[in-house]
Formats: C-alpha cells, sequence, structure tokens
C-alpha cells in the first residue's frame, strides 16, 4: 500500500492556460474521487469514479473542468482556459469495496496557482 | 444531508486527552459518523467511523449518544502532532459516498 499519489504536487501557470493534473489511487481501489479545496475551506467534492465510470459530477465542476479514469485505474483532471478562481489545492481519495462508506485515503494534492 | 456542527477551535495539553464534540441533530437511520483530520499541507486522513456503537481503534475513539444526535472524538493521548482540522462528517450508505466537510474544529495541542 503506496497510498494515493498526485502529480504534480505543484503548478503556477498563467490565466487562460490548460492544465492536467494526475492521480495514482491505491492498488485495486475501484472508487476515485476529485475534490477541490481553497484557502481556510474544508474539500468540496467535484466528482468521482467507481471503476472506469463517472458516476457523479458537482455542479462546480464547469464546463472547463472534465476528469477521465480511463482503465479505471489512474485519473486525470483537466482544466481548460484557466482563471484566477481555480486557484486552489486539488484533492484525489480512493476507496475499495461496492459499499459506499468505506473510508477514502487521500493524496497530498496539486496546489494549484493562477498568475 | 444531514448537516454537522463542530466549534470552530480547540486547545488541548499535550498528553491530555482530547474531546472533539460535533452535534448532527438531523441524522438519519442509515447515515455513518466519520471523522476526518488534516494536518497543514496534507490531504485529509480517515480517523473513525460509526454507525450506533462507540468505535476504537488505534488512533481515537468515537463516542455516539444513543440517539445518534451527537458524538464525541476522544484522542486519549494528544500529542503535538495531532494539532490539526478535524472534521466530522454524516455519510449516508447508499449515495455514492462523496463527503461533504464543514469547517471543522482547528485543535492546537500545546507543550
Amino acid at each position: 500500500d503506496t497510498g494515493v499519489s498526485q502529480d504534480p504536487r505543484h503548478k503556477i501557470t498563467k490565466r487562460g492556460q490548460n492544465v492536467t493534473f494526475r492521480c495514482d489511487p491505491i492498488s485495486e481501489h475501484n472508487r476515485l474521487y476529485w475534490y477541490r479545496q481553497t484557502l481556510g475551506q474544508g474539500p468540496e467534492f467535484l466528482t468521482y469514479f467507481q471503476n472506469e465510470a463517472q458516476l457523479e459530477k458537482s455542479r462546480l465542476l464547469s464546463d472547463r473542468f472534465s476528469a477521465e479514469r480511463p482503465k479505471g485505474s489512474f485519473s486525470t483532471l483537466e482544466i481548460q482556459r484557466t482563471e484566477q478562481g481555480d486557484s486552489a489545492m486539488y484533492l484525489c481519495a480512493s476507496s475499495s469495496g461496492n459499499r459506499a462508506n468505506q473510508p477514502q485515503h487521500f493524496g497530498d494534492g496539486t496546489r494549484l496557482s493562477i498568475l | 444531508d444531514a448537516k454537522t456542527t463542530q466549534p470552530p477551535s480547540m486547545d488541548c495539553a499535550e498528553g491530555r486527552a482530547a474531546n472533539l464534540p460535533c452535534n448532527h441533530s438531523t441524522i438519519s437511520g442509515n447515515e455513518y459518523v466519520y471523522w476526518y483530520r488534516q494536518i497543514h499541507s496534507q490531504g485529509p486522513q480517515y480517523i473513525i467511523h460509526g454507525l450506533k456503537n462507540n468505535e476504537t481503534n488505534e488512533m481515537a475513539s468515537l463516542i455516539i449518544t444513543e440517539d445518534r444526535k451527537s458524538s464525541t472524538l476522544i484522542l486519549p493521548h494528544a500529542t503535538l502532532r495531532d494539532t490539526a482540522v478535524y472534521y466530522c462528517i454524516v455519510l449516508p450508505y447508499n449515495q455514492g459516498g462523496k463527503l461533504i466537510f464543514g469547517q471543522g474544529t482547528e485543535l492546537s495541542v500545546k507543550p
């Protein structure tokens, strides 16, 4: 169990650029979640996958955001045409099993800064 | 989703027990109580969860009142490394597992 891995840890980009983050869940965890956290606030749910299927998306996930989990293993989160308000920590979590109440294990996030 | 209420901050002396309260008066029968914590610059860390009965693991104990409207997380011997924001979350059994985080309690363990 090597834990949830996120890459990169930090990303600085100019407004209007596209960015992509990667999340590698714990091996054999079939559920994968993305959250966003702004300074001083708790994490907010963005979307989740069960295997390769994206089962729920938050209203926070605008058209500029897209997430994929093509083979049911790692996942990517892409933000197109970044805006100042996208500056945040993007967290990934994974859990096992078929029951939704299994504990989620989080990575240490990707911190995005928009110049 | 049931909401939770936690004090914004608490202090605890190192070596003493830290008792973190959480109110979830609108909890329904199939909703679990979860506790996570977040140390500065890290992702949230799972601590413990329960439905009705009290639970204990190597990190903490969870005491849930009989009416399930409130709970207390107990760190029996707090250390400086327990300084973190602690989140109490009510999670429905069958709604995908997404966690709804509130503001949490910022616990400061002092020497």
